[in-house]
């Protein structure tokens, strides 16, 4: 059973324009959520998180937005950029230890 | 600081074998993860250690899977009698307790195939 989902296996879009990759859950205990970035041959990266008390957090280009009621959370990237093609997963937990991943959305920036 | 460092980077075995998984983690990070990546999914949660404490498993974690984390420093994941169906990239992470929002870091993987 899949408790988080993003439902677009890929993404395009122009350098310069926004990126929005969407991800939703059905846990309304998770509280924690973070997006990581994955490049080939290479583990997942840290990108961004943010609590359930929250409902925006930005860091730079990045900004992460939680709709709680609709257990939906989503990560902007403004503007986008070739280094930015990469695979983005979204993860959630309820305590902190275990995270759930989604299945990742590959985006590609074309320049 | 060098990050999480995995060994190997991949590894064949035929079925049946028996496969060792070396993960050294970042130094002052007390907690330790591995998680399983298979094709087009992601990571999945296998077990953790805080310190040398192996405080959670997962119900993917079969009898044939043992992780240990001696003096609560490098860990190591076996895997007995491997089956085709444990191919997959093996990621260990690491983080500090109380620095769940910063997320952990992932090394770059095992990936093992099952022939």
């Amino acid at each position: 059973d899949q408790q988080v989902k993003q439902n677009s296996p890929s993404l395009s879009v122009q350098e310069g324009r926004i990126s929005i990759l969407n991800c939703d859950y059905t846990n309304s205990m998770f509280d924690y959520f973070l997006w990581y970035k994955k490049y080939p041959a290479e583990g997942p990266t840290f990108l961004i998180s943010i609590s359930s008390i929250k409902d925006k957090n930005e860091d730079g280009r990045f900004t992460v937005f939680l709709n709680k009621s609709a257990k939906h959370l989503s990560l902007h990237i403004v503007p986008s950029q070739p280094g930015d093609s990469a695979v983005y997963f979204c993860a959630a937990s309820a305590s902190g230890n275990q995270f759930y991943f989604g299945t990742g959305t590959s985006l590609t920036v074309i320049p | 600081d060098t990050g999480v460092s995995q060994d190997p980077r991949h590894k064949i075995t035929k079925r049946g074998q028996n496969v060792t998984f070396r993960c050294d983690p970042i130094s002052e990070h007390n907690r330790l993860y591995w998680y399983r990546q298979t094709l087009g999914q992601g990571p999945e949660f296998l077990t953790y250690f805080q310190n040398e404490a192996q405080l959670e498993k997962s119900r993917l974690l079969s009898d044939r899977f043992s992780a240990e984390r001696p003096k609560g420093s490098f860990s190591t994941l076996e895997i007995q009698r491997t089956e085709q169906g444990d191919s997959a990239m093996y990621l260990c992470a690491s983080s500090h307790r109380v620095m769940t929002l910063y997320g952990y870091t992932f090394g770059s993987g095992t990936r093992l195939t099952v022939v």
